[in-house]
């Protein structure tokens, strides 16, 4: 595509449930991102992968964050047992390489409000 | 560990006045450092970049250079216009874990009036 989509675009839910969260990055970009811009901690990194594998996800915040690519294209992001401090916006980025594509071009975020 | 820090906002100018906003970085190594601008309602998108020292990163008019000896990398425009009202974000690559992992600032928020 043309460039980074995600899915939905905003996302209410009660405290308890799971949400999944949907990134399309762009075609052929094998680095992809997940951050989240929240009020009070700003905008932090999550997790990475390089194709299909994540080998940094020191970023997710509980063991309640979950997150999977397939085919080396479309990633999921998953809370379970949301809590109202999961509010914010998940934003995902991909890049053409990891260190020699420095450039990461961001989707326009899921924002996600936990009731 | 890597950090950026950015001037508070908001920052209000008029139209046609200069914009400097002030940023710092602390990094082990030689990251790139980049400049992103969230627009009301949009999302994140790549204004301009340095890779290394003494680098100058420009468009649409703003520029900054990246400064090693002052680790920072401040954001200027000669002529700010309305349109330019929007979030700016300072950045850096840590490469430390071997890929790019992009660092923050707090974001500075800017308002153009006519």
């Amino acid at each position: 595509g043309a460039g980074v989509s995600q899915s939905p675009s905003n996302k209410v839910t009660e405290k308890g449930k799971d949400v999944e969260l949907r990134c399309d990055p762009i075609s052929g970009h094998t680095a992809l991102y997940w951050y989240r811009q929240s009020l009070g901690q700003g905008l932090e990194f999550l997790i990475y992968f390089q194709g299909n594998s994540a080998p940094d996800k020191s970023g997710l915040p509980s063991d309640r964050f979950s997150a999977e690519r397939t085919g080396g294209s479309v990633s999921t992001l998953t809370i379970q047992r949301t809590q109202q401090e999961d509010s914010a916006v998940y934003l995902c980025a991909s890049s053409d390489q990891g260190l020699g594509g420095e450039t990461q071009y961001f989707g326009p975020g899921t924002r996600l409000l936990v009731l | 560990g890597n950090s950026v820090t950015q001037m508070e906002g908001p920052v209000t100018l008029s139209e046609e006045a200069f914009l400097t906003i002030n940023c710092t970085y602390t990094a082990t190594g030689y990251p790139s450092l980049f400049w992103y601008v969230q627009y009301p309602g949009e999302g994140l998108q790549l204004l301009l970049k340095a890779t290394k020292a003494d680098d100058k990163g420009s468009n649409k008019g703003f520029e900054a250079t990246y400064r090693k000896e002052t680790t920072s990398f401040h954001l200027e425009k000669g002529s700010v216009q309305v349109s330019d009202s929007a979030v700016y974000f300072c950045a850096l690559s840590d490469k430390s874990g071997g890929y790019n992992k992009l660092i923050f600032g707090a974001g500075t928020r800017l308002a153009v009036h006519p």
